[in-house]
């Protein structure tokens, strides 16, 4: 059964700062993995998808890699805004395209002025 | 991408009531799933929807207490029945088409009393 770990579980840091949010699978067979952002009280906005054959992908000032063999994903948000405040939550998908999203536990974001 | 609207964004209900939440997306998609996320907690997959059959369950949630419709490619209903404190929660309606990125509705907020 898969399961996916985020950390850390919470984060505060200074407007203008790089952060790193990450994220660890158990099973590497996996058919894509995708990074949402979700406001308090709303639902999810994707931001980043990356099959499980791409190493990352980049958005704007965000970058997601993905190193499947190892069964971790990363979140990069550069030169952070309080805007970006939110809880970011990555999730899973084993292959197979009916195969469904399994989430992590997310890490809430707080960047402050 | 796909936009999803759900009715209603909210509700408080009495127990033993019962509550439909509606979903909408604003194109066909091959995938439609309902997703419960309790206070403070990631989100769990409750069933997907299948177009034209019943839906498919996952572990812990039953058709009695949980009926859902999808009449057609953009459309679905989720019914939570015999409404319990426990039930309160954040309904999240989402989508999918084939191998692609999954995407997310605003959520339903129930306040069950």
């Amino acid at each position: 059964k898969q399961e996916v770990t985020q950390i850390p579980a919470a984060l505060s840091v200074p407007e203008g700062e790089n952060l790193v949010l990450n994220c660890s699978f158990t099973d590497s067979a996996i058919y894509n993995l995708q990074w949402f952002r979700q406001d308090p009280g709303k639902g999810l906005t994707s931001l980043l998808l990356i099959q499980s054959s791409q190493r990352e992908q980049t958005s704007g000032r965000l970058n997601a890699s993905l190193d499947k063999s190892s069964g971790r994903s990363t979140l990069y948000i550069a030169a952070s805004q309080p805007g970006d405040s939110a809880t970011y939550l990555c999730a899973v998908r084993g292959t197979g395209t009916a195969s469904k999203l399994t989430f992590g536990t997310g890490t809430r974001l707080q960047v402050t002025l | 991408s796909a936009v999803i609207s759900q009715k209603p964004s909210r509700d408080i209900c009495q127990r033993g009531t019962s509550l439909t939440i509606q979903c909408q997306v604003d194109s066909q998609v091959t995938m439609m799933f309902w997703y419960r996320q309790q206070p403070g907690q990631s989100l769990t997959l409750i069933a997907t929807a299948n177009q034209g059959s019943e839906a498919t369950y996952e572990s812990g949630f039953v058709i009695d207490k949980f009926p859902i419709s999808r009449p057609n490619l953009t459309f679905s209903t989720l019914t939570v029945s015999n409404l319990s404190p426990e039930d309160s929660s954040i309904y999240l309606c989402s989508a999918r088409q084939g191998g692609n990125e999954q995407y997310f509705g605003p959520g339903t907020r129930l306040t069950v009393t």
